[in-house]
């Protein structure tokens, strides 16, 4: 089956610094791959989606600047959280789309926590 | 905007029962519609995909009915267990291929032995 790699599982940094969260997609390709955020006993919200080789498309109310997002290769999108505050303090997981058929696979999550 | 709503938010139920967690969706224009479990600080497991043209699918103890003309989709879990004690997630893909899911809000199961 597809499988999604997502490191690290869990980041705890100081307020001010940057953390990068790599997606893979280990044995298929993904033209698009998702970024999600869930906040504590709330659903997971979509961020933005990201297309290899061209700018991600954000949510409304995600900043751009804050959550930088590379998607370089057919295998392995990255999000950049920028400059992270304590608000930052969440739970990440990335998606890749199975060929463009709807059928989304999963990382684990990154476990993020801004102190 | 589509919008999904899972009911109850919380279930607890003793061993051996069978349940019904329910899913509704306001747009029912949809591609398929997944289930899935998610354990405490865990990433997702997908359990049960439907196809829009599809009215149900079944894995082992778990059933997943969809009725896409009045926005529901219902998931039941036939004799319960302990290890059962997790987060289900409905999550609705749009009629289109590629695009993100929209996910509920989930039902948190609690099955006591």
């Amino acid at each position: 089956g597809a499988v999604v790699s997502q490191h690290p599982s869990r980041v705890i940094c100081k307020s001010g610094t940057s953390v990068k969260i790599e997606c893979r997609s280990l044995d298929f390709q993904a033209t698009t791959m998702f970024w999600y955020r869930q906040f504590p006993k709330q659903s997971l919200m979509l961020m933005a989606t990201s297309n290899e080789g061209s700018k991600a498309t954000y949510e409304q109310g995600v900043e751009k600047d804050k959550f930088l997002i590379n998607h370089a290769s057919l295998t392995l999108s990255t999000l950049t959280v920028t400059s992270a505050h304590p608000e930052d303090s969440s739970f990440y997981i990335c998606s890749a789309d199975g060929q463009g058929k709807s059928i989304q696979y999963f990382g684990a999550g990154t476990r993020l926590s801004v102190l | 905007k589509q919008e999904v709503t899972q009911i109850p938010a919380a279930l607890s139920v003793p061993e051996g029962e069978n349940l019904v967690l329910n899913c509704s969706f306001t747009d029912s224009a949809i591609y398929n519609l997944q289930w899935f479990r998610q354990d405490p600080g865990k990433g997702l497991t997908s359990l049960l995909l439907i196809q829009s043209s599809q009215r149900e699918q079944t894995s082992g103890r778990l059933n997943a009915s969809l009725d896409k003309s009045s926005g529901r989709s219902t998931l039941y879990i036939a004799a319960s267990q302990p290890g059962d004690s997790a987060t289900y997630l409905c999550a609705v893909a749009s009629n289109q291929a590629g695009t993100a899911l929209i996910f509920g809000k989930g039902t948190t199961l609690s099955v006591s032995s």
